[in-house]
Formats: C-alpha cells, structure tokens, sequence
C-alpha cells in the first residue's frame, strides 16, 4: 500500500455532467500526477502538479482540469463528460526529496469513471 | 521520449526465474529505464530503475546492455502474485511525465 487514497472508487455519471475526483498524496509528498487508463491500455498521462502549480500537461482538452491544495492534496475535474471519458483515473505522488522530474511515483488503486 | 517495446505476453513457473526484455533502441543519453508493474485492478507499482549500471532492490534485479538499446528486468523467483502486466518505460531526466506502453502481460503457473 502506497498511501495515496483517491475518491471515490467507482461512479456513474451521464454525458454532459462534470465530476471531480480527490485524491490525498502520501506524507512528504508535494508533486502528484494524473493518469487516465482506458481498458486494455497503459495509463496516459494527463498533468501533473508541483507546489500547487501546473507542472506539465499531457494531450488532453481544457475541459480537463486539477487544482492542488497548500496540504498537496489533489482534485482532477472533467467537464462536458463523454463516454470515452469511461476510464480508471490514477492519481501518483512522488516525494519532494525526488523533485517534481523523477519518476518513481507511487499510485493511488485509481477512481473507475462511467460515463453513460 | 525513445519508444519502448515488449513482448505482449510471457509465461514463467512458479519459483523460477522470470526475464522480461525491453527494446529501447532509440533511447537518448539521459533518459533513464524504469520498470513499473500492475497488478489487476490495483494502480502501476514501481520496480526498478537504472540508467547505465545494473540495479539490484529487493523486488528484482535490471540489466542494462552496455549500448543502453534493451534491458532486461529479472523477477530472481517468481511467484504467483507476481502474475501482473509489467511496463517498461523510458524517462528523460528532466520530466516526471511517464509514458507507458502496452506493457508485458507476466502469467506465473504453478
């Protein structure tokens, strides 16, 4: 177990809506990323965030959006959801003694969005 | 970001050792090899990682050609909770960004 949480695990939305997911970084942790994973695929990377700020995007549309919070605790929005939106959403967090740049991050067990 | 490639799939028995090869023949030089693991419905777990020498941690052991064009990732006695799909994953030293590929689905049978 990594110490990163995410809620909530499951949820059903319908086209249109937005949802926000939450996620918690393990203790000493101030950069957290997240990635979107499709069935069947490896994880995708969306953003990441280092101190609060945007720290680098991945190829993803506005609408999808983050916040991190001064407890580096973490929020991933998605507006207008589509049904390609259907995935598992995982939230990573790595340790401030690692820098925002290194790659070993520790995941969350991820938070399965439905679109319908 | 070199492109990685793996094999889709490999089966290993139980307590012996399982190697999984990577190709990255167009990694630059300071991009490092990581190796990640996902265990069904769980999120990836870190592994190892290297850039040049070869690493050893309690998990597994990685080898690095000297050309730096493949690895190799050794699970030294595979058990069945190492059934997983493994990611290897090449990362330039100056972003965090990781990108996985469809990664090697390991099956350990007893």
């Amino acid at each position: 177990e990594t110490g990163v949480t995410q809620s909530p695990t499951h949820l059903i939305k319908t086209r249109g809506q937005q949802v926000t997911l939450r996620c918690s970084s393990q203790s000493g942790h101030n950069t957290v990323s997240w990635y979107q994973q499709a069935l069947g695929q490896g994880p995708q990377f969306i953003f990441q965030y280092y101190r609060e700020e945007e720290n680098g995007r991945g190829n993803f549309p506005p609408r999808f959006s983050g916040l991190q919070f001064p407890n580096y605790s973490s929020e991933l929005n998605v507006n207008a959801l589509e049904l390609d939106d259907s995935a598992l959403y995982l939230c990573a967090s790595s340790p401030a003694s690692g820098g925002p740049n290194t790659g070993e991050l520790f995941f969350g067990e991820g938070s399965r969005l439905t679109v319908l | 970001d070199a492109k990685t490639t793996q094999p889709t799939s490999m089966d290993c028995a139980e307590g012996r050792a399982a190697n999984l090869p990577c190709n990255h023949s167009t990694i630059s030089g300071n991009e490092y090899v990581y190796w990640y693991r996902q265990i069904h419905s769980q999120g990836p777990q870190y592994i190892i990682h290297g850039l040049k020498n070869n690493e050893t941690n309690e998990m597994a052991s990685l080898i690095i050609t000297e050309d730096r064009k493949s690895s190799t990732l050794i699970l030294p006695h595979a058990t069945l909770r190492d059934t997983a799909v493994y990611y290897c994953i090449a990362l330039a030293s100056n972003t965090g960004k990781l990108i996985f590929g469809q990664g090697t689905t390991l099956q350990v049978k007893p």
